[in-house]
């Protein structure tokens, strides 16, 4: 069954532009991970976030996790072509989870310039 | 900036061969984590370690799996007998301690298998 849901698929925005992307749970998430995969390539950390209605920022990207803890979303102020890849939500879903992650399927992220 | 690092970066092998699989994680990282993407999947947990002993596994990691620190810095993944569907890419990643730390992955081992 599917436990961690990403909207949408896929994205093409024109560089410049914000967007968002979407990472959602039936159940409880303890710990929502976002990460930036290039295709065929390693996972690179982006933020961390544990507690209800928690936001983290780096740079242009901001990382939102819902009160109910069921929900984050990733927003990208000033889309450049570097953004372009594939945005991975993981999140451990039990409370005595030593860290296995369990992963959506990824947005692919398309930034033309 | 610590990394995790994966050899090799690709491994071919025939069905039936056993592969190693080598990680060596972040320094000061306690837990250890294996995971496996097969092509245009999604990323699957396999298993974690901590303290020299598996602490949690997946229904993916069978008796054709194993993992082992042999030292104090290398952590393998053990692939016995491997099948055409254990081809995919394998990552390693290791946190400070466990849940609710980051959790930073390797680059990566493509296992291709023939």
């Amino acid at each position: 069954s599917q436990e961690l849901e990403q909207s949408p698929q896929s994205l093409i925005v024109q560089e410049g532009k914000n967007l968002t992307i979407n990472c959602t749970s039936s159940k409880t998430l303890y710990g929502l991970y976002w990460y930036k995969q290039k295709y065929g390539e390693g996972l690179i950390f982006l933020m961390m976030l544990q507690k209800g209605g928690e936001e983290k920022s780096h740079e242009k990207i901001t990382a939102k996790l819902d009160e109910k803890k069921q929900q984050s979303s990733l927003h990208i102020t000033a889309s450049q072509p570097s953004h372009a890849g594939i945005y991975l939500c993981g999140a451990a879903l039990d409370a005595g989870s030593q860290g296995n992650l369990i992963f959506g399927k990824g947005t692919k992220l398309s930034v033309k310039p | 900036e610590p990394e995790v690092t994966q050899t090799p970066s690709h491994q071919v092998t025939q069905m039936g061969q056993e592969v190693i699989l080598r990680c060596v994680p972040i320094s000061n990282h306690l837990y250890f984590y294996w995971y496996r993407q097969i092509l245009g999947q999604k990323v699957e947990f396999l298993v974690s370690f901590y303290n020299n002993e598996i602490s949690e596994k997946s229904e993916i990691f069978d008796d054709q799996f194993s993992v082992e620190r042999p030292d104090g810095s290398n952590f393998t993944l053990k692939i016995r007998s491997t099948k055409l569907e254990d081809s995919a890419m394998y990552f390693c990643a290791s946190s400070e301690q466990g849940a609710s730390y980051e959790q930073y992955f390797g680059p990566g081992t493509r296992l291709t298998v023939t």
